[in-house]
This record gives C-alpha cells, structure tokens and sequence, in this order.
C-alpha cells in the first residue's frame, strides 16, 4: 500500500514571498490533516478536511495561511506572505475516518526555511 | 492544549524494556489514550491506543491503570530503531501533539 506523499521535501524561501505544498492522501481515506511542527515541538494541527469540506482550522493563521482539497483527493496548503517564524516542516496525514481511534498516517514531510 | 504530562527524555538499554510512563489526571470516561511517535526526519507513527483495558500489539503493549489516570507504554525488547520521540495523547474529538518523551536506546 503506497503510503502519504508529499512534495516537494525541502523548499528555502525569502520572506515575503509565496510557497505551495502538496499532499496525496493514501487511496480511499476520507480525512486528511495538515500539520506544522517548529522545531523541538509536537506537530500542531492546521486543517482537518473531510472529503473536500473543511472540519476543523481553528490553528490555521488565515491571514497568510489557506488550504484546500478539491475533489476530496489532493490537498495544497499555501502560505502568502511567508514570515520568519513559519519555518518549520509541514506534514500532511490522512485516516479513513475523522475521529481519532482512526490511525493517522504521516507523510515524510516538507521542511520550509524562510530567510 | 495536551492533556498528558511526560518525562522529557529516557533511556533504554538495547535489547531491555522500554516503559515510557504518561500522566493524565484529567481524563474524562471518553478519551482513549493514544500513543504514536517520531523517528527523526519522519512523520509521526501511530503504535498503539486504549480505553479502560490493556492492549498489546505487534509494536508495543499498553498498560492503563484502573483509575485511568496514568498509563505506560512499553517496548518489550528495544532496539536502537526505537529510538524515537514518544507522544501520549488523550482526547476525544482529536489528536493533540505534546513534546513527547525522548528515547534513546543505547547499544
């Protein structure tokens, strides 16, 4: 079974600018999560779609931060403007259901440095 | 917020148990606890969660005391492969990340 995929794995940016991630579910699972782990901390929940709808972003800094999954398969996150304190690597799970005795699995992540 | 409360690093002899311990004080009748963890550069893996009883898995054996205020995660026969940063998770609704306990297994 193919598991998470994410692209790219490691991406260096100046902030200000604009940076895309992308996240291919493992096949069938319904709900997909985008978290952010900063360095020397737990991964922190940014979005949990289910499907192609939004269930929770209440962490997702909308300002700068937006998300979406059409079509209930793949899922960007993009980050406009990027500031400093976004460095960090970006790991995108996915579960067959959305609650949590559902196994979440994890991508390898992408880690974003911004200058 | 995290609900759990960890020791910050542990060591383990190779091929000994590994008994990671996890306070949660709080837990309410719903909340399952969860255990994954972190290989370094990976994503989180998940081991092992449990309600009241105590479960055992390919991975790992949790250990959920009657009160359901502690519980311990332990690694039968460690490797170095294990050497990971563990989380204990309790929640209903979803997965929380804390700092998690780091394990170093030393050869």
């Amino acid at each position: 079974e193919a598991g998470v995929a994410q692209s790219p794995r490691y991406k260096i940016i100046e902030k200000r600018q604009s940076v895309a991630f992308w996240c291919n579910p493992i096949s069938g699972h319904a709900t997909l999560y985008w978290y952010q782990q900063i360095l020397g901390q737990g991964p922190k929940l940014l979005i949990q779609f289910q499907n192609n709808g939004v269930v929770d972003d209440s962490q997702l800094p909308k300002d700068r931060f937006s998300a979406e999954r059409l079509k209930g398969v793949d899922s960007t996150l993009k980050i406009q403007p990027a500031k400093l304190e976004d460095s960090a690597v970006y790991l995108c799970a996915s579960s067959w259901g959305k609650g949590p005795y559902n196994e979440q699995f994890f991508g390898p992540g992408t880690r974003l440095t911004v200058l | 917020d995290a609900k759990t409360t960890q020791p910050t690093s542990m060591d383990c002899a190779e091929g000994r148990a590994a008994n990671l311990p996890c306070n949660h004080s709080t837990i309410s009748g719903n909340e399952y606890v969860y255990w994954y963890r972190q290989i370094h550069s990976q994503g989180p893996q998940y081991i092992i969660h449990g309600l009241k009883n105590n479960e055992t898995n390919e991975m790992a054996s949790l250990i959920i005391t009657e009160d359901r205020k502690s519980s311990t995660l332990i690694l039968p026969h460690a490797t170095l492969r294990d050497t990971a940063v563990y989380y204990c998770i309790v929640r209903e609704d979803k997965i929380i990340f804390g700092k998690g306990t780091r394990l170093h297994i030393l050869p």
